[in-house]
Order: structure tokens, then sequence, then C-alpha cells
């Protein structure tokens, strides 16, 4: 599996973007980076994914780079609603394409 | 459209007792996991099944775990009996089928407290 290295915790102010940043260097050229995020005491949503492409959806935008070694998770404009722990996770292209989450990085949108 | 649903959302036994979870997945849905999420950890994968074969129960404790999918729709989840380390938010999930494109959907999770 491709494993997926995130900083523990960030903060961003409110209205401002937030950028958060996954390693995945040992992506494969046929696994999806996912992103999820688990609000507390919530079950975890799904945000956004991507293969090789930029992509926007009506939540946030997935950046990948061209060596697909790295991406990030951009949303635009943050509010307090948004601070949960968001997960990048590299989905296996195998029988079973699991979710294999790590620890996700904990973002705090402060006031 | 209807998410996945999960019953009880709590549930508080004492250890060694049994225990069972509940889960509908989201219509036409024909791939569904459960996940086990300890306090401070991301969930890990119990077991997937696609309709109502077993998929991946490589991660499943079956000395006292148990999961079904009868008729390919809902699921349970039996614990039987329960130790003290089982105590986390048991998350079912469901996807359309097993493609990396296919996104998997949760439901709220129950927690199980076992004291």
């Amino acid at each position: 599996d491709a494993k997926t290295t995130q900083p523990p915790s960030m903060d961003c102010a409110e209205g401002r973007a937030a950028n958060l940043p996954c390693n995945h260097s040992t992506i494969s050229g046929n696994e999806y980076v996912y992103w999820y995020r688990q609000i507390h005491s919530q079950g975890p949503q799904y945000i956004i994914h991507g293969l090789k492409n930029n992509e926007t959806n009506e939540m946030a935008s997935l950046i990948i780079t061209e060596d697909r070694k790295s991406s990030t998770l951009i949303l635009p404009h943050a509010t307090l609603r948004d601070t949960a722990v968001y997960y990048c996770i590299v989905r296996v292209a195998n029988a079973g394409n699991m979710l294999t989450f790590g620890g996700g990085t904990r973002l705090m949108v402060k006031p | 459209e209807a998410g996945v649903a999960q019953s009880p959302r709590y549930k508080i036994i004492e250890k060694r007792q049994s225990v069972a979870f509940w889960c509908n997945p989201i219509s036409g849905h024909a791939t569904l996991y459960w996940y086990q999420q300890i306090l401070g950890q991301g969930p890990k994968l119990l077991i997937q099944f696609q309709n109502n074969g077993v998929v991946d129960d490589s991660q499943l404790p079956k000395d006292r775990f148990s999961a079904e999918r009868l008729k390919g729709v809902d699921s349970t989840l039996k614990i039987q009996p329960a130790k003290l380390e089982d105590s986390a938010v048991y998350l079912c999930a469901s996807s359309l089928g097993t493609s990396p494109r296919d996104t998997q959907y949760f439901g709220p999770g129950t927690r199980l407290t076992v004291l």
C-alpha cells in the first residue's frame, strides 16, 4: 500500500484558505488520492478524490503534483465548521479497494 | 438520497456480554464495509462485503467478532464476548462497487463502551 504523510495539526484563520499537504511518494500509477474529513463524533465525510489531474467541487480543490508524489487539499474560505481531522488516503486498486486511514491532520479554524 | 443508517448510536455493556450493531447501506450499493475506530486513531477496516459475500475479513478478530449480510443489503456486526479493548466507534460504510472510483460513504457510527 502507498502510505501517506500528513502534518498532525494545522491552524487556519476563519475566512482564509486552508491548504492541507499530503505526501504519498510511493503511489502507483493507478492509485487514487482520496480526502475525507471527520468532524467530532461523526462518521468520516467524503470530500474529493483525484488520479492525476487537479479536481474541484463545491467543498474543496485538490492539487496533485505532476509526479503524483504529493497533493494539497484547499478549502478556499475556511469556516469554523471546517474544524475537523482531515485524512489523505491512497486508494489501493485491488479487489477490495479498502481505505487505509492514517493519523490525519487536525485542522483548527480560529475566529 | 438517504445516507448510511446505523443503530444503535450508543451502547454500554459489561465485559463478556454480547452486542450487535446494525447497518443499512445506501440503496443500490453492493459493497459494504465495517470499520473500528479507537479513540484518537483513524478507522480500521474489519470486514468488507460484496453483495452477500465476504471480500476481506483479514483484520476481523474471528474468535469474538462475526458479521453477516445475508440478503446482500443490511448487515449486522456482533461481538461475543466483549472485551474492554473493544471500546470504540464502529462505522459502517457503503459504495456502489469496489472500483477505486467508487466513493465510500460512512454512517454516523455506533459508540460502544465496554465496562
